[in-house]
C-alpha cells in the first residue's frame, strides 16, 4: 500500500465512548499531522509530530489525545467526545517539518459522536 | 483579519470553462502559496504551488499570485466534470522551533456541468 492511510474511514461513538483513530504513511516521511476538519470553516491543525515528537499542539482539548510510536505511525486516541467533535479527521506527513508546505493526506476518518 | 481568506462558493460552471478561484492573505511576509484540490470523500491532494510572485502553469491549471495585493489565483481552462472538487488555497507559516503549519482557506467547492 501507498502513501497515507487512515482507519477507520467511519466511526459512529457515544460520548462516553473510548476509539481511537489510526494513520500509517508509506512514504518515508519524517512529519505526520492531524487535522480537523468541519463543514464550512477552515482545516484545524490539531497536532504536529517530528520524529515522534510531538513539537505542535494547537490549544485542543484534552479528550483527543496523540500518539507516535514511530515515525509511520499516528494515532488520535479520543474519548468522552462531544458532538461538535463529529467531523472529518485527516492524517498528514511531510518530508520533514520545514517541508510543511508539501504534505500529502490520508483519505480521513469520517466521526459521528452521537 | 484572517491570514488566509477564501470565498467558500458553491461555484457552478458549464464544461469548457475558464475557472477562476481565489485568495486573499493578510501577511505580506509569506512566500510559499499552495493549491489543494479536495474531491468528496477523499483527502486533500496537493496540486501546484509557487514560491514568491509571478505564475506557475501545469496542463490546464495556472497559479498565479500578486503580492502586491496580496492575492493568489488558480485557473483552470476548459474545465471538465473530472475538475468537480473544492479547491483550498493554503499558505504555510513560520510557528517556532523549526516548525511550519500550513494555514487554510475555507476552500471553494467547484462544480463543472456536462
Amino acid at each position: 500500500e501507498t502513501g497515507v492511510t487512515q482507519t477507520p474511514r467511519h466511526l459512529v461513538m457515544g460520548m462516553t465512548n473510548k476509539k481511537s483513530l489510526k494513520c500509517e504513511q508509506h512514504l518515508g516521511h519524517n512529519a505526520m499531522y492531524w487535522y480537523k476538519q468541519s463543514a464550512k470553516k477552515p482545516l484545524e491543525l490539531m497536532f504536529v509530530y517530528s520524529l515522534e515528537e510531538r513539537v505542535e499542539n494547537n490549544s485542543v482539548p484534552s479528550r483527543f489525545s496523540p500518539e507516535c510510536p514511530n515515525s509511520s505511525h499516528l494515532f488520535l486516541h479520543l474519548h468522552t467526545l462531544q458532538p461538535e467533535d463529529s467531523a472529518l479527521y485527516l492524517c498528514a506527513s511531510s518530508q520533514e517539518m520545514d517541508r510543511a508546505y508539501e504534505q500529502y493526506f490520508g483519505p480521513g476518518t469520517r466521526l459521528t459522536v452521537t | 483579519q484572517k491570514e488566509v481568506e477564501q470565498d467558500p462558493g458553491p461555484l457552478s460552471v458549464p464544461e469548457g470553462a475558464i475557472v477562476s478561484l481565489n485568495c486573499t492573505y493578510s501577511n505580506s511576509a509569506f512566500q510559499y502559496f499552495m493549491w489543494y484540490r479536495q474531491y468528496s470523500r477523499k483527502g486533500p491532494e496537493l496540486l501546484m504551488y509557487t514560491y514568491s510572485s509571478g505564475n506557475k502553469e501545469d496542463g490546464r491549471f495556472t497559479a498565479q499570485v500578486d503580492k502586491s495585493s496580496k492575492y493568489i489565483s488558480l485557473f483552470i481552462r476548459d474545465s471538465q466534470p473530472s475538475d468537480s472538487a473544492t479547491y483550498l488555497c493554503a499558505i504555510p507559516t513560520y510557528s517556532g522551533a523549526g516548525s511550519y503549519q500550513l494555514t487554510f482557506g475555507k476552500g471553494t467547492k467547484l462544480s463543472v456541468i456536462p
